[in-house]
This record gives structure tokens, sequence and C-alpha cells, in this order.
């Protein structure tokens, strides 16, 4: 199972609005509504941001939302701030019954 | 406290065999399906295996099938990663994360993950 393909980088200036892709194929993202995000500060453990595609967990900032067209999914951080600099990683439930990870992004906040 | 603590992480050689465990407390670790992830320094994560919250149930990813087998002991509140004939390609630290919700339906996500435990293959 191949990973999912994300950009490895993406910035914006405090404030701005960026959107990190996910893209997979019709036997993982696009054939589920099982995508999840996570945001992984250096050295620590990954934070779950959204799951099944668009929900966002109590305690999430709604600055944080997600989406999915086809076979690429998406997630939109709006409002950024210097704490959302951190490395994001999709996931999708695969027809294989297994999970694969997306390669990861790197936001830098400008 | 809810959380999970990994133990077990180490040096060992190419063939050798290591076995992680996971403490969980803080909530009641027999209803909920358990998964481990790994991360390679520097790397992306990588899902390594599943099992359901009664045992009864286990998937794998390709990389590791056949070599490791995860288990748990739900009188302990232990979940375990069985690492046999290890390679330098599984070097990593090694995550436990918790699924969501406490029925055998899975939900493919985590939403609880411990600190993890590094192990490294080396000669």
């Amino acid at each position: 199972q191949s990973a999912l393909t994300q950009p490895a980088s993406v910035s914006g200036s405090p404030g701005q609005s960026i959107t990190i892709s996910c893209t997979g194929t019709s036997s993982d993202v696009g054939g589920y509504n099982y995508v999840s995000w996570y945001q992984q500060h250096p050295g620590k453990a990954p934070k779950l941001m959204i799951y099944d595609v668009s929900n966002r967990p109590s305690g999430v900032s709604n600055r944080f939302s997600g989406s999915k067209s086809g076979n690429t999914a998406s997630l939109t951080i709006s409002g950024l701030q210097a704490e959302d600099e951190a490395d994001y990683y999709c996931s999708s439930y695969t027809s294989s019954s297994t999970l694969v990870f997306g390669t990861g992004t790197k936001v830098t906040v400008l | 406290q809810v959380q999970l603590v990994e133990s077990g992480g180490g040096v060992v050689q190419p063939g050798g065999s290591l076995r992680l465990s996971c403490a969980a407390s803080g909530f009641t670790f027999s209803s909920y399906g358990m998964h481990w992830v790994r991360q390679a320094p520097g790397k992306g994560l990588e899902w390594v295996a599943f099992i359901r919250y009664d045992g009864s149930n286990k998937y794998y990813a390709d990389s590791v099938k056949g070599r490791f087998t995860i288990s748990r002991d739900n009188s302990k509140n232990t979940l375990y990663l069985q690492m046999n004939s290890l390679r330098a390609e599984d070097t990593a630290v090694y995550y436990c994360a918790k699924e969501p919700y406490s029925s055998s339906f899975l939900n493919w996500y985590f939403d609880l993950w411990g600190r993890g435990t590094l192990v490294t293959v080396s000669s």
C-alpha cells in the first residue's frame, strides 16, 4: 500500500488560510469517508485534528476544517497562527482493511 | 489520568526480536480497539497493526506481516507488539494508539496516543 500523496511543505503568513491536499485512490480516500488528519509538533505524539473527512474533535479550533472530492482530501487552516506550525498527516482506511498515512506536510508560518 | 505509556524499546541486532508493551490507564482498556503506529527517524507515520477490543481480530501492514504479532492482556490493561526477524528498516519510534469508541465497529482513527518508544535495529 503506497502512502497517500501530500505536498512536502506549505507556508502562509499569520491570518492567512492554507490548504493541504491528500491524494489517494478509489481504494482508499475515494472509496471511504474514513479520512483523518493529525498535527505533530517536533518530538511530540500526533494529535487528531479531523476525523471522518470533516468532523472536528472537541477542543480542536474551528479554524481547522476538512473536505474531500473524489480521491483527494483536503485540510484547510484559516486564520493561520504561529502555533499551527507543525507537520500534518492525513490517513485513510483502505480496501485491504489496513490504514495508510500520507507522506506528511510541513506547515511554516512566515 | 487517561494515558498510554509505551516501553520495551532499545537497540537490537538485525534478525533479533523485541517485545513492546503499552500500558493503558484512565479508561476501560478492554472495551477499545488498539493500534500500533511507527515513525522512522525524520520520516512520516506508518500504521503497523490493529487488534480488536477482545483480541478476536487482528490486521497488519504488509511490511510487518508474518514478522510482528499484536496481542493484548485485558486483565493487565496492556497492549503488546512482538517483533521478530527485525530489519534495519524497522528502526522507528513505535506509538500505541486508541480507537475513539468502545464498540466492535472500527473507526480507523486515534483519539489518544502514547509518547512512543524508540526501537533501533543495528549491528
